[in-house]
């Protein structure tokens, strides 16, 4: 199975800052990595699909990049409802996650 | 709008057998895979068990292989999931999925399922 290393495991955040998270493959996934925010409560919501491409509904301020086994997602301007679980997820073979990464505020 | 509801969750004791649904509307369902997925309380997601538009191909985590059957009803636009001998760790929230490609880009809110004595 794919492994997927998410950092940081937590991640303080002040309103208005840019940030990133990272997520890293044992494997080369090509482009095959997807991104997920999880609210308090709430199911999973796509993020960016295939690295890079963007969802529709989805705010301008999150954006994705990276490929093989090193990739980013990017939130310009971190806002308060942007608190929330991250995951990264790998669609290169079957199915994995990571563990996830939690904006809190600073 | 894409709507997944699933149904069927609860208490069961360990070893009993326990069926999910999920019930789709506003898309083609047998155009689409579906999936399950799955969260422990207080844990991360956990893909369970993949199955294509017409059933030709189905996939499972080797944590529910053997144990639990995926399938659906193109005609009611309903995905299952069978699932038995559960264990202990087996409890979490399920969620049912739409994948597009190898990304799950609509999700129900989740049935819970918990296996206790």
């Amino acid at each position: 199975d794919v492994v997927l290393t998410q950092s940081p495991a937590t991640l303080s955040v002040t309103p208005g800052e840019r940030i990133s998270l990272s997520c890293r493959a044992s494997e080369s996934v090509d482009t095959y990595l997807h991104w997920y925010q999880q609210k308090p409560n709430e199911s999973p919501r796509l993020l960016i699909k295939y690295a890079s491409q963007s969802i529709s509904g989805i705010p301008s301020r999150f954006s994705g990049s990276g490929s093989g086994t090193d990739f980013t997602l990017s939130i310009n301007g971190v806002e308060l409802e942007d608190l929330s679980i991250y995951y990264c997820q790998q669609g290169n073979s079957l199915p994995t996650f990571g563990a996830g990464t939690k904006l809190e505020l600073k | 709008e894409v709507q997944l509801v699933e149904s069927g969750g609860g208490l069961v004791q360990p070893g009993r057998s326990l069926k999910l649904s999920c019930l789709a509307s506003g898309f083609t369902f047998s155009n689409y895979g579906m999936n399950w997925i799955r969260q422990a309380p207080g844990k991360g997601l956990e893909w369970v068990a993949s199955i294509s538009s017409s059933s030709s191909y189905i996939y499972y985590a080797d944590t529910v292989k053997g144990r639990f059957t995926i399938s659906r009803d193109n005609a009611k636009n309903t995905l299952y999931l069978q699932m038995t001998s559960l264990r202990s760790e087996d409890t979490a929230l399920y969620y049912c999925a739409l994948n597009y490609g190898s990304s799950f880009d609509y999700w129900g809110q989740g049935v819970m399922v918990t296996v206790s004595s």
